[in-house]
This record gives C-alpha cells, sequence and structure tokens, in this order.
C-alpha cells in the first residue's frame, strides 16, 4: 500500500460547491502538507501542519481551509470552489526538516 | 513570489549525455532539496543539501550549492530516456517557519 494516499484521485465540480479532499499517511510523520500545482508551474504551498494542533497558512490559503484530524489524516476544503482553482493537488508529509513524500494527486476541475 | 527559479526551463538530450539544470533562490537556507516529478505524478525526492555542504553525490546524480551565490545544480550523468520528467529544487528557509519553496521546474527530455 502506498505511504500517502489522496482522495479522490480526479474530482470535477460547479462553481460554489463546496469540496473536500482527503489525504491519509501510514509514515508516521507529524508534518503534512497540501501544495497546489498549475500546468507547467512548479507546486505552491496552500497550508501546511507541524502536528494536530499546529497549522498554518502557506503562501496562497484565500478560499481554502483544513482540517487535521488526526496525526495520520489532513483534509482541504474549498469553501465555495471557483474556476482558477482547477489545478493538481498534492499532500506531502515528512518527518521533519529534510525529504517530503507526496501523495499521487487529485485532479479538480471546476466548471 | 517563488523562492526558487530553475534554468533552463526545458533541456533535450540524447541517451548517454549529461544533464544539467541551475537553480537560483532569494533568501538564506538551512538546505535545498532536488524532486523528479513524472508527468501529472507525485514528486519523489532525489537528493538532500545542508547549507553547509558544498557538493553531494547520489549514483548518477551530483548537486553542488554555493550559498554566495544563491544558487545550485544538479548533475544526471549518462541520461537514459527513464530520466525524461520534470525536475525541480526546493528551498527550506533558516528563518521562521520551516517550509519548503519550490521553484517552477526544468523540463528534462532524454531522446533514445
Amino acid at each position: 500500500d502506498a505511504d500517502v494516499t489522496q482522495t479522490p484521485r480526479n474530482r470535477i465540480t460547479k462553481t460554489g460547491k463546496r469540496i473536500m479532499l482527503e489525504c491519509s499517511q501510514t509514515k508516521g510523520h507529524d508534518r503534512m502538507y497540501w501544495y497546489r500545482q498549475d500546468p507547467g508551474l512548479g507546486l505552491r504551498l496552500i497550508y501546511y501542519s507541524f502536528d494536530v494542533k499546529d497549522i498554518n497558512k502557506g503562501e496562497i490559503s484565500d478560499g481554502y481551509s483544513v482540517s487535521r484530524q488526526a496525526q495520520a489524516k489532513f483534509s482541504l476544503s474549498l469553501e465555495s470552489a471557483i474556476p482558477n482553482q482547477t489545478a493538481l493537488y498534492f499532500c506531502a508529509t515528512s518527518g521533519g526538516p529534510r525529504a517530503q513524500y507526496f501523495g499521487p494527486g487529485t485532479r479538480l476541475l471546476v466548471l | 513570489s517563488q523562492q526558487g527559479e530553475e534554468d533552463p526551463q526545458a533541456l533535450s538530450i540524447q541517451e548517454g549525455e549529461n544533464a544539467t539544470m541551475n537553480c537560483s533562490y532569494k533568501t538564506s537556507i538551512n538546505n535545498l532539496q532536488w524532486y523528479r516529478q513524472n508527468s501529472g505524478r507525485g514528486l519523489v525526492h532525489l537528493i538532500l543539501i545542508r547549507s553547509n555542504e558544498r557538493e553531494k553525490h547520489s549514483g548518477r546524480l551530483r548537486v553542488t550549492l554555493d550559498t554566495s551565490k544563491k544558487s545550485s545544480s544538479l548533475l544526471i550523468t549518462a541520461s537514459r530516456a527513464a530520466d525524461t520528467a520534470s525536475y525541480f529544487c526546493a528551498t527550506e528557509r533558516d528563518t521562521g517557519r520551516r517550509a519548503l519553496t519550490f521553484g517552477s521546474g526544468t523540463r528534462l527530455q532524454v531522446q533514445p
């Protein structure tokens, strides 16, 4: 089984809808991250969490919220989806200031 | 804004040749990391170099870091078609909250 899993893998939604992307990890890491990637670009950090009670905004948090339900679970919500949130979303984990381990990504299309 | 910028944006070489990618960044860092991404998939960590290191090797990969110039390079020797991917540098700052900041990537195409 994969160490970092994301659900759903693909999602189509309509403008104004609330959606949730989920991430689970079995690596036992304290740190979890959400990124978005737009075509031909690098990753931009949305939110990150260094433990269950420590959640921080990244560079593009507007329009997003997160929930760290447990050490192993970190969910990203789009409160009211808009078309420019169409992107590839990645969850990642790390055990400290070192390598991050990425999930397979969720491809989101907002119509 | 992006902390790291890769150069070139795209690179096409023949199998067996070496590929060199460069990364520049803006602020002081704790470490710099290189990742690979196959089309539309998650990133895979390749190598990490700390700010007090100047060079590091891992298999066919060689990474250098010049903190005075705020730049790093990734060299892939004897490239293979399977090395075709996008390569990203990511920096961890040495102050404040330590989350990675990614560059925009270099797309490498290795022709068989």
